[in-house]
């Protein structure tokens, strides 16, 4: 168990909707990470924030957001959604204390669009 | 930009036998090297990683050199496992740029 949690674990949707995803960094870490795990991209890092603030972006579509909360809890918005959007969603967390930066990886939400 | 190459797979072993999965990078920058695993259904935890060039990372029986003359960190293990099997990705990430870039991912399968 690394201690990051996601809900929900699997969403079904349509076409055109928009769904939440949940991520809970473990204790005490301030950085969280989104990436996209699909078969035809492999895992691909979307967006990173770093205590409330956004601080990297890499492959994130524009119907795609996210935002972390004051608590450290993160959220990453999925709108018009369309089937290519069908993947596994990581979140992943660390503290960014100095050193090489590990990363924590929570279970994943696996999102199918249909 | 950075990027990963791991050898394609699956990898088919029986048990004990020898494991080795290369993985080789690109970076623009002094990157730290890593190794995750995916068991099936599961998300991914860190197996090993090294920071700088000649660390060996090792953990569970696997290791890894960082050689940066051949910018490589080839995953090694003695004798394999069934409960092995699972999906072996190598990442780095450079300092600045924290996110991780990742290989594509090596499926191992250990027959009993």
């Amino acid at each position: 168990d690394s201690g990051v949690t996601q809900t929900p674990k699997h969403l079904i949707t349509a076409t055109g909707q928009r769904v939440t995803l949940r991520c809970s960094p473990r204790s005490g870490d301030l950085s969280v990470y989104w990436y996209q795990q699909s078969l035809d991209q492999g895992l691909q890092f979307l967006i990173q924030y770093y205590n409330g603030e956004e601080r990297a972006k890499g492959n994130i579509l524009e119907r795609f957001s996210a935002q972390q909360f004051p608590d450290l809890h993160s959220e990453l918005n999925l709108s018009s959604l369309e089937l290519g959007d069908s993947a596994l969603y990581f979140c992943a967390s660390s503290d960014q204390a100095g050193g090489p930066d590990t990363q924590y990886f929570g279970p994943g939400t696996r999102l199918t669009v249909l | 930009g950075d990027s990963v190459t791991q050898m394609e797979g699956p990898v088919t072993l029986s048990e004990e036998a020898f494991l080795t999965i290369n993985c080789t990078y690109t970076a623009t920058g002094y990157p730290s090297l890593f190794w995750y695993v995916q068991y099936p259904g599961e998300g991914l935890q860190l197996l090993l990683k090294a920071t700088k060039a000649d660390d060996k990372g090792s953990n569970k029986g696997f290791e890894a050199t960082y050689r940066k003359e051949t910018t490589s960190f080839h995953l090694e293990k003695g004798s394999v496992q069934v409960s092995d099997s699972a999906v072996y990705f190598c990442a780095l990430s450079v300092a600045g740029r924290r996110a991780l870039t990742f290989g594509s991912g090596t499926r191992l399968q250990v027959q009993p």
